[in-house]
């Protein structure tokens, strides 16, 4: 079965600083991975989403991400934070494409100090 | 993009007592829905998988008989939980996944159950 690592529970970054989330997957073959924010009160928003092709995938908000096969890693970035990027933040791998459920991560809590 | 909302967003009830939660896709259609359980500070977990015209599959170690799921429609799908006790208190989030090349899972925003 396929499983999500997100090893950071908390982090916190000054704002304007660089963002890295890192997220590593386990699974036999390549993967569907997705990003996902949570804010409070909010449902979960896809942020960015990887299928095939380039392995640097562009988002919403300005967050990228990129696949790296050898390291089984799916690590979430973005150059500039803003304090409204405060939120939990979310890896997930889904084996099928179409109508298939995802399995998530633990979370990674962004806070963001002014 | 699509629109997934639930009803109610946070809901107290005693124990004992049965509690319904709704999950609509309001701009498209679901043939199936997911029903997730997030506790706090931790994950989302896979409750089960909601299909309409047919009967729920539940995750293992997901009690059917607790946690009945109808799929009443091609845009609604409702969780009872049933005899709520303190434990089932949760976040409970559904999900519903579009088709086609830009296959994309909306969540809702969730609802709160407290079991008093």
């Amino acid at each position: 079965a396929q499983s999500v690592t997100q090893p950071d529970i908390h982090i916190t970054v000054s704002e304007g600083a660089s963002l890295e989330l890192r997220c590593n997957y386990s699974y036999g073959a390549t993967p569907y991975l997705f990003w996902y924010v949570q804010s409070p009160g909010q449902g979960l928003q896809l942020l960015l989403k990887y299928f095939s092709g380039d392995t640097l995938v562009q988002g919403i908000k300005g967050f990228e991400a990129e696949f790296k096969r050898s390291q089984s890693s799916f690590n979430l970035r973005k150059p500039s934070v803003h304090w409204s990027d405060a939120a939990e933040y979310f890896c997930a791998v889904g084996i099928n494409f179409g109508n298939e459920k995802l399995t998530f991560g633990t979370g990674t809590r962004l806070t963001i100090i002014p | 993009g699509a629109v997934v909302s639930q009803h109610p967003s946070w809901v107290i009830c005693k124990s004992g007592t049965s509690v319904k939660i709704e999950c609509r896709s309001l701009d498209f259609q679901a043939t199936t829905m997911f029903w997730y359980r997030q506790f706090p500070k931790q994950s989302l977990m896979l409750m089960a998988t909601s299909n309409e015209g047919s009967k729920a599959t539940y995750e293992q170690g997901v009690e059917k008989d607790k946690f009945l799921i109808n799929h009443a429609s091609l845009t609604l799908s409702t969780l009872t939980v049933t005899s709520a006790h303190p434990e089932d208190s949760s976040f409970y989030i559904c999900s519903a996944p579009t088709t086609g090349s830009s296959y994309e899972q909306y969540f809702g925003p969730g609802t709160r159950l407290t079991v008093t």
